[in-house]
């Protein structure tokens, strides 16, 4: 079965500061890979995906991901963080079966010091 | 585009009430899910539909039914309400494999 893990409960970065948020998956097949955003209170906005071509995709806001199909990986990087950045990400896998559900890892909280 | 709405947004019930949380979406989507989300546990997989008159269970699905009559709404019904069951609940639809979720704006339900 597919599985997604984030190992990141909370991260805290400093305003324009680099970001990295980890997100690690099994899957036996090549993946579909996303990332997703959710402000307080409100519902998930696609910010990337992966699906095959190049392994490092760029994003809405600035973010970037790359994918490492041999650390079977899937990090979620910014250069420098805004305050707006502040948010609850999820990583998500999904193969393409009957169903095309996705897999969501448990999140990871991102806190932004002024 | 509206895109998904759920409704209602809030909602408080009593243990042993029942009640069905809507989901509507105007894209024409074949694919509809419902998820709930716990604190620090991502998002569960309840119910999946893979068009108007099929629906398969996710990986939670005790304690809920749905239905898909039309491609545009797939609601879920909640029966005998436990407090177990108090989470916020995402309604979700794609139209293949290749594109994201495009995600309603949760319901949050609290039984008490």
């Amino acid at each position: 079965a597919q599985s997604v893990t984030q190992p990141d409960i909370h991260i805290t970065v400093s305003e324009g500061a680099s970001l990295e948020l980890r997100c690690n998956y099994s899957y036996g097949a090549t993946p579909y890979l996303f990332w997703y955003v959710q402000s307080p209170g409100q519902g998930l906005q696609l910010l990337l995906k992966y699906f095959s071509g190049d392994t490092l995709v760029q994003g809405i806001k600035g973010f970037e991901a790359e994918f490492k199909r041999s650390q079977s990986s899937f990090n979620l990087r910014k250069p420098s963080v805004h305050w707006s950045d502040a948010a609850e990400y999820f990583c998500a896998v999904g193969p393409n079966n009957a169903g095309n559900m996705l897999t969501f890892g448990g999140g990871t909280r991102l806190m932004v010091k002024p | 585009n509206a895109g998904v709405t759920q409704t209602p947004k809030f909602r408080i019930l009593k243990i042993g009430q029942s009640m069905t949380l809507q989901c509507t979406q105007d894209m024409n989507h074949n694919y509809m899910y419902w998820y709930r989300q716990d604190p620090g546990m991502g998002l569960k997989l309840i119910y999946y539909s893979v068009g108007a008159g099929i629906t398969d269970k996710g990986e939670v699905p005790n304690g809920y039914n749905v239905s898909r009559s039309t491609t545009e709404d797939f609601p879920l019904r909640l029966e005998l309400a436990a407090p177990s069951q108090t989470s916020v609940y995402f309604c979700a639809s794609r139209q293949g494999a290749a594109v994201g979720y495009t995600f309603g704006s949760g319901t949050r339900l609290t039984v008490v």
